[in-house]
């Protein structure tokens, strides 16, 4: 059984520039969720993609824009960069809420990224 | 609107030693579901307990468990026999069938084991 795996590890970006950030869920999930870790935060919820389709939205601009894919494999898309959007970007998995309810979430171990 | 608030950023504690960790949550649900998670230097968030609000029994999963109180809306975490590899940034977590799996995080406690 494969765990969440997420790349880059690391990215460097320009204010202005465009990010694609990727996510791989673990096998059997269906679902996935991306978070925003600022530095001594906690996670705050972006979206969350369940069968290929958006089920739910954090307080995020529509410049934060994802996908997900048949292998439920799912892209978090960042326009326009801002310095505030330096982050940890953490992406998990898990099995989608309408067929558990409300399920653990299993965690990669993040992006970190950097806007200059 | 649900919050999730951990009013010790830091905590430290003898290795084998106790420790306990607090949380408390706002929300208006009655079905909802609270976490612990530990956020080591590699990053990865791991889950270490899991609580359901209709369960009145407090969770345990070897030297982890929980106080959950309900009325209070208070949900700490205490780690028997500590270990150097619990030193970690430790989440607490909330979550509700109503918002599926979307989570609120407080801002986390940082623990440090002491040998």
């Amino acid at each position: 059984e494969t765990g969440v795996t997420q790349s880059p590890t690391h990215l460097i970006k320009t204010r202005g520039q465009q990010v694609t950030l990727r996510c791989s869920s673990q096998s059997g999930h269906n679902t996935v969720s991306w978070y925003q870790q600022a530095l001594g935060q906690g996670p705050q919820f972006i979206f969350q993609y369940y069968r290929e389709e958006e089920n739910g939205r954090g307080n995020f601009p529509p410049r934060f824009s994802g996908l997900q894919f048949p292998n439920y494999s799912s892209e978090l898309n960042v326009n326009a960069l801002e310095l505030d959007d330096s982050a940890l970007y953490l992406c998990a998995s898990s099995l989608g809420p309408r067929e558990t309810g409300i399920e653990k979430l299993f965690f990669g171990s993040g992006t970190q990224l950097s806007v200059l | 609107a649900q919050t999730v608030t951990q009013s010790q950023p830091e905590m430290s504690v003898q290795e084998a030693e106790t420790v306990t960790l607090s949380c408390t949550y706002d929300t208006s649900e009655s079905d909802y579901y609270l976490f612990w998670y530990k956020q080591p230097p590699s990053r990865q968030m791991i889950l270490v307990i899991r609580q359901e609000a209709y369960k009145q029994q407090n969770a345990t999963e070897n030297r982890f468990s929980v106080n959950f109180q309900k009325a209070a809306k208070s949900f700490s975490l205490k780690i028997s026999d500590s270990q150097l590899g619990d030193a970690a940034m430790y989440f607490c977590a909330y979550g509700t069938p109503n918002t599926g799996n979307q989570f609120y995080f407080g801002t986390g406690t940082s623990l440090t084991v002491i040998p």
